[in-house]
């Protein structure tokens, strides 16, 4: 059955102190990765989409990397305002961009 | 451009009560999208559409009805709410080209 691991569940972090979200995924086939990052009473807000394994990218403090069994969130030098719940879901081929999501990591970044 | 735009956002429902939540979105996009969230699980297809006119189900579409009448717009209801059916309900939308799915802020179900 296909399905999206995300873990850990949360995390804690002090401001300046790098780390690593991961999203588990087995899937029929891939057409794509997404990242959303969504605040509380918020909908999703689309991060990034990868398509292959090896590709990379980048948007501020985050970056996301792409395996063909997982992806990895990096947050570096993590502020505040980074605080959110990142979520992950993948989309399969010839699936009508239907979307598969993972529970979610909650993130708390403190000063 | 208010992009995905979901209405009502908040709304108590006593059992048995009927309601529809509105979608709509102003970016042209063909597919649309129904899910739903809570708490300790990810985001959840209820029903899709792929273009005016057309829907089909997704992974948890019981108790469910959707019309796509016009391409902007996108309709959910609930004929007779059940309290299993309390959660937050997110609309998204997406054009046929691009991957990336727009979500809406989600409307707050309540059923009592």
């Amino acid at each position: 059955e296909d399905q999206v691991t995300q873990s850990p569940e949360a995390l804690r972090l002090q401001e300046g102190e790098s780390s690593s979200l991961n999203c588990s995924y087995t899937v029929s086939g891939l057409r794509g990765l997404f990242w959303y990052r969504q605040d509380p009473g918020k909908g999703p807000e689309f991060l990034f989409t990868l398509y292959s394994a090896g590709e990379e990218k980048e948007k501020e403090r985050l970056k996301a990397t792409l395996t063909k069994k997982e992806s990895f969130l990096h947050i570096t030098a993590p502020k505040p305002e980074d605080s959110a719940t990142y979520l992950c879901a993948v989309q399969e081929t010839d699936s009508w961009g239907k979307l598969q999501f993972g529970a979610g990591t909650q993130v708390v970044v403190t000063p | 451009n208010a992009g995905v735009t979901q209405t009502p956002k908040f709304r108590v429902l006593k059992t048995g009560q009927s309601m529809t939540l509105l979608c709509a979105q102003d970016m042209n996009h063909e597919y649309m999208y129904w899910y739903r969230q809570d708490p300790g699980m990810g985001l959840r297809l209820i029903h899709y559409s792929v273009g005016e006119g057309t829907t089909a189900k997704g992974e948890v579409p019981d108790g469910y009805n959707v019309s796509r009448l016009k391409k902007q717009n996108f309709l959910l209801g609930l004929e007779s709410a059940a309290p299993s059916q309390t959660s937050v309900y997110f609309c998204a939308s997406r054009d046929r080209q691009n991957t990336e799915a727009f979500f809406g802020q989600g409307t707050r179900l309540t059923v009592v």
